[in-house]
């Protein structure tokens, strides 16, 4: 069964680029979309965007200017990129197995922006 | 893009009641591409239904799925104390997909 893991810094200050990356074992990547979401604390769930492992991106229009999400299949990884971030992107963020219907989840990172 | 709002906002039921769960879109979700997730306390969601009606794999035939369009429901028949957990649907049929705010089920 797969499994992915959630990768990263948890501190990053305002105006400055968020990075994860998600490692996914029990699996490969090949063959299959894989996703983003994030949930500030306390709050619901929001999509940011899925890669399919050829490099094909979706991202939700609302993040779409700030959001970058790459694929490397020879490590079975993939990341996101958040940039210019505020307080506001403050959240757990998960990383997901499919594009649409979201089969499995990582357990989730919290990325606290704040100075 | 499309708004779900799901109903109630929390459900307060006893183990072994029945528990009804709604979604309602903004507009149509296409081919019914809705899915429900379960979300327990500091943990990821899991995926229950997708397809509106089509159950994941290895979950509990007390999970069901309904509906069409506008309107969708997810059904717990007989509650276990596993199922003390905040529910979420998702729509997928057009982009960008969207979630529902949640609904509560509590222990009563």
């Amino acid at each position: 069964q797969v499994q992915l893991q959630e990768s990263g810094p948890g501190l990053v200050k305002p105006s400055e680029t968020l990075s994860l990356t998600c490692t996914v074992s029990g699996g490969s990547i090949s063959g299959y979309y894989w996703s983003w979401i994030r949930q500030p604390p306390g709050k619901g769930l929001e999509w940011i965007g899925y890669i399919y492992y050829s490099g094909d991106t979706n991202y939700n229009p609302s993040l779409k200017s700030r959001v970058t999400i790459s694929v490397d299949t020879s490590k079975n990884q993939f990341s996101l990129k958040l940039s210019s971030v505020t307080a506001a992107d403050t959240a757990v963020y998960y990383c997901a197995k499919g594009g649409w219907e979201l089969v499995a989840w990582g357990q989730g990172t919290l990325v606290t922006v704040s100075s | 893009e499309i708004v779900l709002t799901q109903s109630p906002g929390t459900l307060s039921l006893s183990p072994g009641e029945r528990a009804t769960l709604s979604c309602r879109a903004s507009q149509s979700v296409s081919s019914s591409y809705l899915a429900w997730y379960q979300q327990k306390p500091g943990q990821a969601p899991r995926l229950l239904i997708y397809g509106a009606s089509r159950r994941a794999t290895g979950i509990p035939d007390r999970f069901s799925g309904s509906g069409s369009g506008t309107d969708f429901t997810l059904t717990i028949s007989r509650l276990e104390p596993e199922d003390f957990a905040v529910y979420y649907c998702q729509q997928y049929g057009s982009s960008p997909p969207t979630f529902g705010q949640g609904t509560k089920v509590e222990i009563k």
